[in-house]
């Protein structure tokens, strides 16, 4: 299950079972969003980014939703895989918002289960 | 996606040290790179904007005199930790944007003993 604590919000799953991480944003003018997977000592990996004007966005194994009413973005991976375990950021990019026009949410942890 | 890549991954120094990290797109040219520190469990927190051929922009409650930066061409940027000391042990992250994406390095590790 997924819990909320000091650290990093934590979600354990299954090897193969399917995965849901989800994300609220922030700010409704955010016109493309991103995920990232980071590896422990790794840099931030780009996996699947979406544009305002789609709701879904689907690529191999991930699936992007985005529901724009309640500014919430969930991340679906398919059949996880012991490689998918790493912490997630999603990222919302607004031009006025900030230098790098981007802001990440606090990430979350999947932690896949044998 | 583009490449970014980052040297050295790992370093460690003796405090007072000054420390170099590069930054550099493999595959494409990036006039504007980012240079970003991250704490243990925690997300990325923008330093500062380094602009090819002028001067680097400063995140508020960054010392621009500490951290320098040099961008000298269109594929690489230099984040310089002067006078190192423990408290900048951290990781430090470089990203460079192509078109609207915005790729990362895989981050250098930084020990200050």
């Amino acid at each position: 299950g997924e819990s909320v604590g000091l650290h990093l919000p934590t979600l354990s799953v299954q090897e193969g079972d399917n995965s849901i991480i989800n994300c609220a944003y922030s700010n409704s003018a955010s016109d493309y969003f991103i995920w990232y997977k980071q590896e422990s000592g790794k840099g931030p990996q780009f996996i699947i980014d979406i544009r305002s004007n789609m709701d879904k966005r689907q690529g191999q194994r991930v699936t992007v939703l985005l529901n724009k009413t309640v500014k919430h973005l969930s991340l679906q991976i398919a059949a996880t895989q012991p490689g998918d375990s790493a912490v997630y950021f999603c990222a919302e990019f607004n031009p006025g918002g900030g230098a790098d026009g981007l802001t990440f949410g606090k990430g979350t942890h999947l932690i896949i289960q044998p | 996606g583009a490449v970014v890549s980052q040297h050295p991954s790992r370093v460690i120094c003796k405090s007072g040290t000054s420390v170099k990290i590069e930054c550099r797109s493999l595959d494409f040219q990036a006039t504007t790179m980012f240079w970003y520190r991250q704490f243990p469990k925690k997300s990325l927190m923008l330093m500062a904007t380094s602009n090819e051929g002028s001067k680097a922009t400063y995140e508020q409650g960054v010392e621009k005199d500490k951290f320098l930066i040099n961008h000298a061409s269109l594929t690489l940027s230099t984040l310089t930790v002067t006078s190192a000391h423990p408290e900048d042990s951290s990781f430090y992250i470089c990203s460079a944007r192509a078109g609207q994406g915005q790729f990362f390095g895989p981050g250098t590790r930084l020990t200050v003993l």
